[in-house]
């Protein structure tokens, strides 16, 4: 268990600019969920993967937001041309199937600073 | 929709002190409920679940929490703190089995006095 990975750890960037995050689960998590967190707040859910399927979004998920996960693997969360508003921890998570599905694990996370 | 309230912004004690960190959920049925700690530049872990049965839960590093359904609560705690404690401390809820989206509170920031 090498645990959830998130890359970069520190990402600076300017107004306007897109951005792109990655994530590698725990190697037998077939879920898993994009969280940002910003300061002086809990994690707000922004979407989940089960397999390579996309299933939810929630509405903080702007269209400047896409997230894939295209074999069902590692996961990439891009923003395309970031506001200031978008500065925040981006975190990702992953979970087993089965009995431990509500158990998530969380990567370390991403901090975004948009200038 | 859920909501989880985590009254105390901060909260400072001795070490060797017990601990309570609050938490109170709003839903209409019984959620799942989770703590989680959040060191410094480390991931959230999660430190106990409550889904149903016992309301008394133990989990990792000597913690514990009650889910009390007629106080709407889900209060952490520890019998003795120690220092390596001091962390951030995370309440959240989901509305059950199959979901996969957690409802999380602002937070407890615990520091802990040598």
């Amino acid at each position: 268990d090498t645990g959830v990975s998130q890359d970069p750890r520190h990402k600076i960037t300017k107004r306007g600019q897109n951005v792109t995050f990655r994530c590698d689960p725990i190697s037998e998590h077939n879920r898993l969920y994009w969280y940002r967190q910003t300061l002086g707040q809990g994690p707000e859910f922004l979407t989940y993967f089960q397999n390579e399927a996309q299933l939810e979004k929630s509405r903080l998920l702007s269209d400047r937001f896409s997230a894939e996960r295209p074999k069902g693997s590692f996961s990439t969360l891009e923003i395309q041309r970031t506001e200031q508003g978008d500065s925040a921890m981006y975190l990702c998570a992953s979970s087993s199937p089965g009995r431990e599905r509500e158990k998530l694990f969380f990567g370390s996370g991403t901090q975004l600073s948009v200038l | 929709a859920q909501s989880v309230t985590q009254p105390d912004i901060h909260i400072t004690v001795s070490e060797g002190a017990s601990l309570e960190l609050r938490c109170n959920y709003s839903y209409g049925a019984t959620p799942y409920l989770f703590w989680y700690v959040q060191s410094p530049g480390q991931g959230l872990q999660l430190l106990l679940k409550y889904f149903s049965g016992d309301t008394l839960v133990q989990g990792i590093k000597g913690f514990e929490a009650e889910f009390k359904r007629s106080q709407s609560s889900f209060n952490l705690r520890k019998p003795s703190v120690h220092w390596s404690d001091a962390a951030e401390y995370f309440c959240a809820s989901s509305p059950g089995a199959g979901s996969y989206q957690l409802t999380f509170g602002k937070g407890t920031k615990l520091s802990v006095i040598p």
